[in-house]
């Protein structure tokens, strides 16, 4: 079954240091995301991303954040100058993209800013 | 600002008995609702969605969505202790696949052996 590829699973990095989460979405889908959650709280939308560009971002994704697709495959998430409250889960999604699609979500890259 | 709402729980059921999780919505022009499960520490899994008025059901899960009271829940019939998880409710403000979802805080449910 095709599924949202994410790596690396676990990333500690320090605090202002640059990291760059990465996703294979699932080969036929056109709308990729990226959300967040940190602990306990909700999953949050960072950003969406159709036909090589971003299609729609939160308030979250702010110029620390970028995104890119790099090779046609790979969807990343480059955070500049992590601070500690970066620390979460960020989950990569797709979809389809057609009415009523659902995502499916990658099994998350756990980010601890320290 | 487009917002939905989940009792975070704890809601306890006794093995087999039927789990029932409810998500109310803002927004009146959401067109699609999905229910994910998410284990802890692990990523939302796609449970089922609806898009249309009354129930739906797959398996031992059944969705119903009434649009005009901005509601949907999800019934786990014959709930196992493997149910025990936070259940997301989440919506997609419109029709296409490019909006965002927007998602609960999620219920826990238990399920006591």
């Amino acid at each position: 079954e095709p599924e949202v590829t994410q790596t690396p699973s676990h990333q500690v990095t320090q605090m202002g240091q640059e990291v760059i989460l990465r996703c294979v979405p699932i080969s036929n889908h056109l709308y990729f995301y990226w959300y967040r959650q940190i602990l306990g709280q909700k999953v949050e939308f960072l950003v969406s991303f159709y036909n090589n560009e971003i299609s729609e971002k939160s308030e979250i994704f702010d110029d620390q954040f970028s995104v890119e697709r790099p090779d046609g495959s790979n969807f990343t998430l480059k955070i500049r100058s992590t601070k500690l409250e970066d620390s979460a889960m960020y989950f990569c999604a797709s979809s389809e993209g057609y009415r009523f699609t659902e995502a499916f979500f990658g099994q998350g890259t756990r980010l601890t800013v320290v | 600002q487009k917002e939905v709402e989940q009792n975070s729980g704890p809601l306890s059921v006794p093995e087999g008995a039927i789990a029932s999780l409810n998500c109310t919505y803002s927004d009146r022009g959401s067109q699609s609702f999905f229910w994910y499960r998410q284990y802890s520490g692990k990523s939302p899994e796609l449970i089922m969605f609806i898009y249309s008025n009354g129930d739906k059901e797959d398996g031992r899960f059944t969705a119903q969505l009434n649009k005009a009271s901005q509601y949907v829940s999800l019934l786990i019939r014959d709930s196992q202790p493997s149910d025990s998880a936070t259940y997301l409710c989440a919506v997609n403000p419109s029709n296409s696949g490019n909006t965002p979802l927007v998602f609960g805080k999620g219920t826990r449910l238990s399920v006591i052996a």
